[in-house]
């Protein structure tokens, strides 16, 4: 079955600090995609980065990373230098590529940034 | 504007009562998905489509039923509604292959 964990509900970090998210996944199907959301108080879902599974680098997105470890199965996101804005929901979710397309979320990580 | 619009944005209904929740994309997207989010438990799929007249469950398709008639709208059918539907409700669409999902605003629906 597929399957995306997140382990931390919640977590603290210092203003312009790096901060690493963590996410694990299970598929036994060897095309997929990885995909990290932010969601702000305010409500809204706003995509932030993607890993497919044949990448061979790590994604980047500006100060976010995605750290891929394949043989872990895990799909770790890093902000580098935190900021006040980044306070948010932030979900982890999997797409596989056969079989029907269905996208699963894990249940989420709050991060707070502290001043 | 590139957008998924979802209407209502906020809805109280009482037990039983049919409602239907509108979503509506305009970026041509084969795949449109309907996720609810509950506390806890992060965001669950409904039912997607992969494209017009095709459609499939979700992890939680009890209780609701989805249509695909054109290609740009993907309304979720709650029949009759109960309390434990009461949830902030997402649709998202994608192009098949590329995979990121743009999402709606959300609709937050309580079940009296």
């Amino acid at each position: 079955a597929q399957k995306i964990t997140q382990t931390q509900p919640g977590m603290f970090v210092q203003e312009k600090e790096a901060v690493t998210l963590d996410c694990t996944y299970d598929t036994s199907d060897p095309s997929y995609g990885l995909f990290w959301y932010k969601q702000p108080s305010s409500g809204e879902m706003i995509f932030l980065i993607y890993q497919g599974s044949y990448d061979q680098q790590n994604a980047t997105e500006g100060r976010y990373s995605l750290n891929f470890q394949k043989a872990r199965k895990s799909a770790n996101l890093v902000i580098s230098a935190s900021q006040l804005g980044d306070s948010a929901m932030y979900f982890c979710a999997m797409r596989t590529n056969t079989g029907g397309f269905k996208t699963i979320f894990g249940a989420g990580t709050r991060l707070f940034v502290k001043a | 504007e590139a957008q998924v619009t979802q209407n209502p944005r906020y809805l109280i209904t009482v037990t039983g009562k049919k409602l239907t929740v509108t979503c509506s994309q305009n970026m041509n997207h084969e795949y449109m998905s309907w996720y609810r989010q509950d506390p806890g438990l992060g965001l669950r799929q409904i039912y997607y489509s992969m494209n017009v007249e095709v459609t499939d469950k979700g992890d939680v398709p009890e209780g609701y039923k989805v249509s695909r008639k054109e290609k740009r709208n993907f309304p979720l059918i709650l029949e009759s509604p109960s309390p434990n539907q009461t949830s902030l409700y997402f649709c998202a669409s994608s192009f098949l292959f590329t995979g990121e999902l743009f999402f709606g605003e959300g609709s937050r629906l309580t079940v009296l």
